[in-house]
């Protein structure tokens, strides 16, 4: 069982510029939850995909979107970077959702940077 | 609004330390709670899952406990080792699909 997995593993983006970044759950795994973490602190929820739908949404404007494909591998994709936006990016696979009481697994992450 | 606070921030402790990490949540109505490992850089491994009906579970040298109704959480690592360094998070899960955060405690163990 590889995990999660994430790619790429670092980036480097231009001010302006549009990412996008990749994940594949845990075998078994049909949800998936993307965060952001800034240096030193704890990650951010963005939104959670579930059945190819986005099932909530923490607080991110609409730069950062997202999809779920029928192998529930997600994208995160994330237009007009700003300076603000570098941050380590982790992906979250669980099964279930709704209030089941489910167990998170996360990737390695993704590294962005913005200059 | 749930928050999730952490405290201390860092601790600095010499090997074989029984150790303490704190963490409080504002809003006790939570599904489960999850402490987690990161490495500098690395993603978060999970380390104990705690559900709501429960008031510990245990992992080796760690324990964790949980106080909902004083929207508290403990884990209790013993007998630190220097590979015990590293960032200890805590996240609740409050349904609705959401987790939060602590900002972590950084742990440092000396040999």
């Amino acid at each position: 069982d590889a995990g999660v997995t994430q790619s790429p593993t670092h980036l480097i983006k231009t001010r302006g510029q549009q990412v996008t970044l990749r994940c594949s759950p845990k075998s078994g795994h049909d949800t998936v939850s993307w965060y952001q973490q800034a240096l030193g602190q704890g990650p951010q929820f963005i939104f959670q995909y579930y059945e190819e739908e986005e099932r909530q949404r923490g607080n991110f404007p609409d730069r950062f979107s997202g999809h779920q494909f029928p192998n529930y591998s997600s994208e995160l994709n994330v237009n007009a970077l700003l300076l603000g936006d570098s941050a380590l990016y982790l992906c979250a696979s669980s099964y279930g959702t709704g209030l089941t009481l489910y167990e998170q697994y996360f990737g390695p992450g993704t590294r962005l940077t913005v200059t | 609004k749930q928050e999730v606070t952490q405290i201390p921030a860092a601790l600095s402790v010499p090997e074989g330390e029984n150790l303490v990490l704190n963490c409080s949540f504002t809003d006790s109505a939570i599904y489960n709670l999850q402490w987690f490992r990161q490495d500098p850089g690395k993603g978060l491994t999970s380390l104990l899952l705690i559900q709501s009906s429960q008031r510990e579970q245990t992992s080796g040298r760690l324990n964790a406990s949980l106080d909902k109704s004083s929207g508290r959480s403990t884990l209790y690592i013993a007998a630190s080792q220097p590979g015990d360094s590293a960032t200890y998070l805590c996240a609740v899960n409050t349904g609705g699909f959401k987790t939060i955060f602590g900002a972590g405690t950084r742990l440092f163990v000396k040999a």
